[in-house]
This record gives structure tokens, C-alpha cells and sequence, in this order.
């Protein structure tokens, strides 16, 4: 069974940092672009960053460019975000996700919440 | 960057009746790479279409997807209790450099 679980998440102050992690089982890893993606509370979805295969190519939607840098380690089948400089308006649950251009697997999310 | 439109914002029907959603994008989208997804409340996104009328793996055939350029329409033939949720429309005709969600459609109980 294809399955993706995220960690990491909880309350942090602005300004601070926090990284999330995602375990992928199932699957081989190493084929796929994987992805994040985050809903703020009772919002809906934004396309946050992607990762190729071996990690030589990233993107990031412009409001976390230079602030989340998104990684991964094949070995472990493992996905990460670190997020640096984090700001209120980053407060949301992060779900990690395999991207075949269209999102066909999802983790459940973890839940991020920045404030004082 | 693609802007998509999704109408209306609520759907209120009952049980056994027809849902017609629609997905608008500002520019076409190359070789129809639009997507579905439901979402229940407390749960993560749920794949149902892709390549705008392709339906994922184990998904209902009362569900179905058309459309192309830049409008789409996600069909569910007759409801069921568990199939109301919000449903979003995504566009990966950039992807993987990046891509865009509609800001969903709730489907509530009538």
C-alpha cells in the first residue's frame, strides 16, 4: 500500500523555524518528483515546492522562496522541509505528496502554527 | 501563472441528484493537465480525475470529468451520502515548475 506520513509540525514563534519530514512506503521513492502542499485553516490548497528524483531541481511558489528549502533522501524514502524565517501567514497544515504532475498520493498532513 | 475559477462556490443537492461543477482557467491549459480532487472535512485531498477525464485508480464511475481549453466540468452522475465534500480543480500544464489549485467547490446536503 502506497502510503505517506508527515511529522514535524507544531506551534512555533514568528521568526522561528521547523522542519518537516515525510516517510514514504509502498513505493519507490527514488521514480517520483514528490511534493508540498498547504491548506490554512478553512482555506483552500496551495502548491508550496517540488522536488525532482535526485533532488538537482526545485521549485517553490514565491512566497516561501528563499525562507523553505524542500529536500530528500532516496535512501530512507524520506521527504523534508525545512522552514526558516516563519511568518503567521505560514500557519497551515503542510501534506506531503507524489507528483506525477497531477498529486496521486497524499499524507494525511501535519499541522503547522506560528505565533507569539 | 494560470488562474483558475471554480463555480459556484456552493452546491447544496440531495441524495440521487446530479452534480455539474465547473473549473475556468484564464489561459488554455496544454493537453487538457487539469485535475480533480475531493476533500472531506479532517482529511487530505483525494484524487479522482486526471487528463481532465481519466478517473483515478478505484474512483466511481458516477464520477466524471470533460472539458478542455479553458473550461472543465466534474460530473457526479448520482450523489451519495459520503461524496459530499469540497472539490478543487488543479492545472499542471506547468508543472513540475509549478501549478495552481481552484479555490474549491462545497457540495452540501440539500
Amino acid at each position: 500500500e502506497v502510503q505517506l506520513v508527515e511529522s514535524g509540525g507544531g506551534l512555533v514563534q514568528p521568526g522561528g523555524s521547523l522542519r518537516l519530514s515525510c516517510a514514504a512506503s509502498g513505493f519507490t521513492v527514488s521514480r517520483y518528483w514528490m511534493s508540498w502542499v498547504r491548506q490554512a485553516p478553512g482555506k483552500g490548497l496551495e502548491w508550496v515546492a517540488n522536488i525532482k528524483q535526485d533532488g538537482s531541481e526545485k521549485y517553490y511558489v514565491d512566497s516561501v522562496k528563499g525562507r523553505f528549502t524542500i529536500s530528500r533522501d532516496n535512501a530512507k524514502s524520506s521527504l523534508f522541509l525545512q522552514m526558516n524565517s516563519l511568518r503567521a501567514d505560514d500557519t497551515a497544515v503542510y501534506y506531503c505528496a507524489r507528483l506525477r504532475g497531477y498529486l496521486d498520493c497524499w499524507g494525511h498532513g501535519t499541522l503547522v502554527t506560528v505565533s507569539s | 501563472e494560470i488562474v483558475l475559477t471554480q463555480s459556484p462556490g456552493t452546491l447544496s443537492l440531495s441524495p440521487g441528484e446530479r452534480a455539474t461543477l465547473s473549473c475556468r482557467a484564464s489561459q488554455s491549459i496544454s493537453s487538457s493537465y487539469l485535475a480533480w480532487y475531493q476533500q472531506k472535512p479532517g482529511q487530505a485531498p483525494r484524487l479522482l480525475i486526471y487528463g481532465a477525464s481519466s478517473r483515478a485508480t478505484g474512483i466511481p464511475d458516477r464520477f466524471s470529468g470533460s472539458g478542455s481549453g479553458t473550461d472543465f466540468t466534474l460530473t457526479i452522475s448520482r450523489l451519495e451520502p459520503e461524496d459530499f465534500a469540497v472539490y478543487y480543480c488543479q492545472q499542471y500544464g506547468s508543472s513540475p515548475t509549478g501549478f495552481t489549485f481552484g479555490p474549491g467547490t462545497k457540495v452540501d446536503i440539500k
